[in-house]
């Protein structure tokens, strides 16, 4: 069966300062992959996918991911953190095939802070 | 804003209750799924319809049961009613079968007391 770690619970960094979240997964095929963010109170937004291709993936928001099949990771960058950033950030894979359905399966989230 | 619809926002019952939670898809979308979101179990996955069919389920309760009508809202009911089923549930809607590319619903907030 498919899973999704996500190693760090809490990062905290200071505006303006690069930032890398961490997605590990676990999945016999050829993986979809997908972040997305959680503001307070807010659903969630798709930042971005990895689909095939391009293992570099760009997203809303100033944010771009690196598929590595050989880590079997898919990392959430930004160059710069606004203030506006904090959020809850969650890295998914896609699972089922054809008429198997198209689920998701979560990892257990990364909480950002941003210092002023 | 994704387009997804849900109602009520927030829903507080009593234990051994019975509730209904609504969603409408994206206009145009075929598939909705339902995830719950809680503290102590994260975002899981629920149950998936598409075009009005089962598609795929996931960690739902036999308490629990879901439907897609013909004008593509789905609707999850949630009977006898624990504490423990206090949680966010989301709803979110693809455009086709085969896409695992879903845009979520704002969220209900269900309170069991």
């Amino acid at each position: 069966a498919q899973s999704v770690t996500q190693p760090d619970i809490h990062i905290t960094v200071s505006e303006g300062a690069s930032l890398e979240l961490r997605c590990n997964y676990s999945y016999g095929a050829t993986p979809y992959l997908f972040w997305y963010v959680q503001s307070p109170g807010q659903g969630l937004q798709l930042l971005l996918k990895y689909f095939s291709g391009d293992t570099l993936v760009q997203g809303i928001k100033g944010f771009e991911a690196e598929f590595k099949r050989s880590q079997s990771s898919f990392n959430l960058r930004k160059p710069s953190v606004h203030w506006s950033d904090a959020a809850e950030y969650f890295c998914a894979v896609g699972a089922g095939r054809g008429n198997a359905g198209n689920m998701l399966t979560f990892g257990g989230g990364t909480r950002l802070m941003v210092k002023p | 804003d994704s387009g997804v619809t849900q109602t009520p926002k927030h829903l507080i019952t009593a234990t051994g209750q019975r509730v209904t939670l609504r969603c409408s898809p994206r206009s145009g979308d075929l598939s909705v799924y339902w995830y719950q979101q809680s503290l102590d179990q994260g975002l899981q996955f629920l149950i998936q319809y598409y075009n009005g069919e089962e598609r795929a389920k996931g960690n739902i309760l036999e308490r629990f049961s879901a439907q897609q009508f013909p004008d593509l809202h789905s609707e999850l009911n949630l009977s006898s009613l624990e504490l423990g089923d206090s949680a966010l549930y989301f709803c979110a809607s693809s455009s086709r079968q085969g896409t695992y590319e879903q845009y979520f619903g704002p969220g209900t907030r269900l309170t069991v007391t």
